[in-house]
């Protein structure tokens, strides 16, 4: 199982909204990753856990807040999000303390602020 | 500030020629760098990699060149295939879990 699960697919959201978007990978990969993307822009590093603690967070607005319960399992809760938040939010994992950092990507979740 | 920039948002090639994508970085701390191929509508997929200790990387139809002191590296695809029609992304670490990505290159092969 190579796979990198993302839910939902697509998700549109009002601003006074509280919503969890949801990652899942058994790969056994003890690091995970939120990433965003814009339209034509390249995916932008959000968030990173190793071994469930998070590592990295690259100044990104409390509104957004990461949750890593378990080593398979990835949440990204969204509160009071703006209009420019709609983005493709992607989850990505990988091994942990490897030469190679090759990392899997789930589909992403296409999500609408209105 | 972008650390990994690729110039060229776009390449179109014919079936079976070269096809050369470019990646510049400006982070010397940067030690491993990766390719990632993305068709619509999913995640990116790992292509190929290289660490800095070595300035090619070769996979099948797929090679990385890097030079460090140029801070640059390319993937060339040969002969390349209408399949092979996507963005791609170059990526580089600095020894963590801290991918960074360029804004991609749409490659369109023409049969």
């Amino acid at each position: 199982d190579t796979e990198v699960t993302q839910t939902p697919k697509h998700l549109v959201m009002g601003m006074t909204n509280k919503k969890s978007l949801k990652c899942e990978q058994h790969m056994g990969h003890r690091a995970m990753y939120w990433y965003k993307q814009k339209a034509k822009k390249p995916p932008e590093l959000m968030f990173v856990y190793s071994y469930e603690k998070l590592s990295i967070n690259e100044s990104v607005p409390s509104r957004f807040s990461p949750e890593c319960p378990n080593s398979s399992l990835l949440n990204l809760h969204l509160h009071a999000l703006q209009p420019e938040d709609s983005a493709l939010y992607l989850c990505a994992s990988s091994q942990q303390g490897r030469a190679n950092t090759e990392a899997f990507f789930g589909q992403g979740t296409r999500l609408t602020v209105v | 500030d972008q650390q990994v920039k690729q110039n060229s948002p776009s390449l179109s090639v014919q079936e079976g020629r070269i096809s050369i994508l470019n990646c510049d970085y400006t982070n010397s701390m940067f030690d491993y760098f990766l390719w990632y191929k993305k068709y619509p509508a999913e995640g990116p997929t790992f292509l190929i990699s290289i660490s800095s200790i070595k300035d090619k990387n070769e996979d099948g139809r797929f090679t990385v060149f890097l030079n460090k002191s140029a801070k640059h590296l390319s993937l060339h695809i040969v002969p390349s295939q209408p399949g092979d029609s996507a963005v791609y992304f170059c990526a580089a670490s600095a020894g963590k879990n801290d991918m960074r990505f360029g804004a991609g290159t749409r490659l369109t092969v023409k049969p």
